[in-house]
């Protein structure tokens, strides 16, 4: 079975400082990867994905995630925060059908002054 | 980009009666659409496959009775919640592909309060 695990519930930073945010996966094949961002009353958008191309995969607004299968994990990163990054993000791993997503259970990350 | 509509985006509704939740892809024909639902700060749950003209496939534990699943069209999927309960206040999202290689596009959520 496929599955996610993000590593922190909550994650806090200033902004202009970097984003880390974490992900392991845990997959019997070789997965892709997503991350979701979902703004409150909004829908779920997607960041970026990793389909088995390069390992360092770029996003949108300035996102970036790398895939590294010797430590199974493929955490989301960005250099600089900006307030509106203030959100809840999801890792995510394609389920048995291939199409059908496993969602981590989501970070939510604060962006102060 | 491609856009999904969900309808209504929030409802209260009294213990014992049904709620129809409406999912619709606007620009584009989805062969299939998924409905998740998602507790307060946690994640979503698949709730359901459906793909157009044929029965949804449920995920273990979800109650095919409770929640009926009609995907009539390439364009529209609708889930019923039937005899709801307080238990079944939830976010329920839904999603659309064009073909089995594309991503999700999400729709809003609706927000169902059973009282």
């Amino acid at each position: 079975a496929q599955s996610v695990t993000q590593l922190d519930s909550h994650v806090s930073v200033s902004e202009g400082t970097p984003v880390l945010l974490r992900c392991n996966y845990s997959s019997s094949y070789s997965p892709s990867l997503f991350w979701y961002v979902q703004h409150p009353n909004k829908g779920l958008q997607l960041l970026l994905k990793y389909t088995s191309a390069a390992t360092l995969v770029k996003g949108i607004n300035g996102f970036e995630a790398e895939f590294k299968k010797s430590e199974t994990s493929f955490h989301l990163t960005k250099p600089s925060a900006h307030m509106s990054d203030a959100a809840e993000y999801f890792c995510v791993v394609s389920g048995n059908s291939g199409y059908a997503l496993n969602f981590g259970k989501g970070t939510s990350l604060l962006v102060t002054p | 980009g491609a856009v999904v509509s969900q309808h209504p985006s929030w409802v209260i509704c009294k213990s014992g009666t049904s709620v129809k939740i409406e999912c619709r892809s606007l620009d584009f024909q989805a062969t299939t659409m998924f409905w998740y639902r998602q507790f307060p700060k946690q994640s979503l749950m698949l709730m359901a496959t459906s793909n157009e003209g044929s029965k949804a496939t449920y995920e273990q534990g979800v109650e095919k009775d409770k929640f009926l699943i009609n995907h009539a069209s390439l364009t529209l999927s609708t889930l019923t919640v039937t005899s709801a309960h307080p238990e079944d206040s939830s976010f329920y999202i839904c999603s659309a592909i064009p073909d089995r290689a594309a991503e999700q596009y999400f729709g809003p959520g609706t927000r169902l309060t059973v009282t």
